[in-house]
């Protein structure tokens, strides 16, 4: 049921910079709707990484960065670690579905 | 620190109904401040938002799920809870309850969730 499509995975070396882009519509991202991102280590809960497009929790590292236009939006990690292998949801709100939250269908990040 | 905590049986019999309870530490369900919400993940899949729950007994739930679901809350208690009925194997899925960020009202599209419970695996089988 996700309306928000990922790329099923990224990889890239320790160091290097990956984005993961999040594909929406005129009924959510596109409408005007925040993005927010959530990380998934392997057999846990997903935890909050970026809110309301670009904000970070305390706690997460400034190598995590969130943008948005027009329908899509995208996170970046810059200096990737082998702590960042993990899957990453977008999430946002759809106005058109009365489904209210959409999530995307994940991206699985492998550090090389 | 806002904690929460979810219970329930980790095996539901096909056409029963599946009941799962959220405890709150650290934060009151009565408050007003947020909203409460379940979200579920099929094994090995995406994440998918099942309704969403204030304090007064206000409910909105996820239209594929809606005639099955019914979301509660007991204020004595600081919980809040999901019942599913009529399961089916497709219901299996780990069963996370989260807080809402706070919003004007249940129709704020700018909300996120956080905290996350640790999620509970309930499979449905006989």
């Amino acid at each position: 049921q996700s309306v928000l499509t990922q790329p099923p995975s990224v990889s890239g070396a320790p160091g290097q910079r990956v984005t993961i882009s999040c594909t929406g519509s005129s009924s959510n991202i596109g409408a005007g709707s925040d993005v927010h991102w959530y990380q998934q280590l392997p057999g846990t809960a997903p935890k909050l990484l970026i809110f309301g497009n670009t904000n970070r929790p305390s706690g997460v590292p400034d190598r995590f960065s969130g943008s948005r236009s027009g329908t899509s939006a995208s996170l970046a990690i810059t200096g990737l670690q082998a702590e960042d292998e993990a899957d990453y949801y977008c999430q946002s709100y759809d106005s058109g579905l009365s489904v209210f939250y959409v999530f995307g269908t994940g991206t699985k990040v492998t550090v090389l | 620190q806002v904690q929460l905590q979810e219970s329930g049986p980790g095996l539901v019999k096909p056409a029963q109904t599946l009941s799962l309870t959220c405890s709150v530490s650290g934060d009151s369900v009565s408050s007003g401040a947020y909203y409460w919400s379940w979200i579920r993940q099929h094994p090995g899949k995406g994440l998918e938002w099942i309704g969403l729950l204030y304090y007064s007994g206000s409910t909105y739930y996820n239209p594929s799920l809606k005639s099955r679901v019914s979301m509660s809350v007991d204020t004595s208690k600081n919980e809040f809870s999901l019942k599913l009925t009529s399961v089916t194997a497709a219901d299996t899925a780990v069963y996370y309850c989260a807080r809402r960020s706070w919003g004007y009202n249940a129709y704020d599209p700018n909300n996120w969730f956080d905290p996350w419970g640790q999620g509970t695996l309930v499979t449905v089988s006989s």
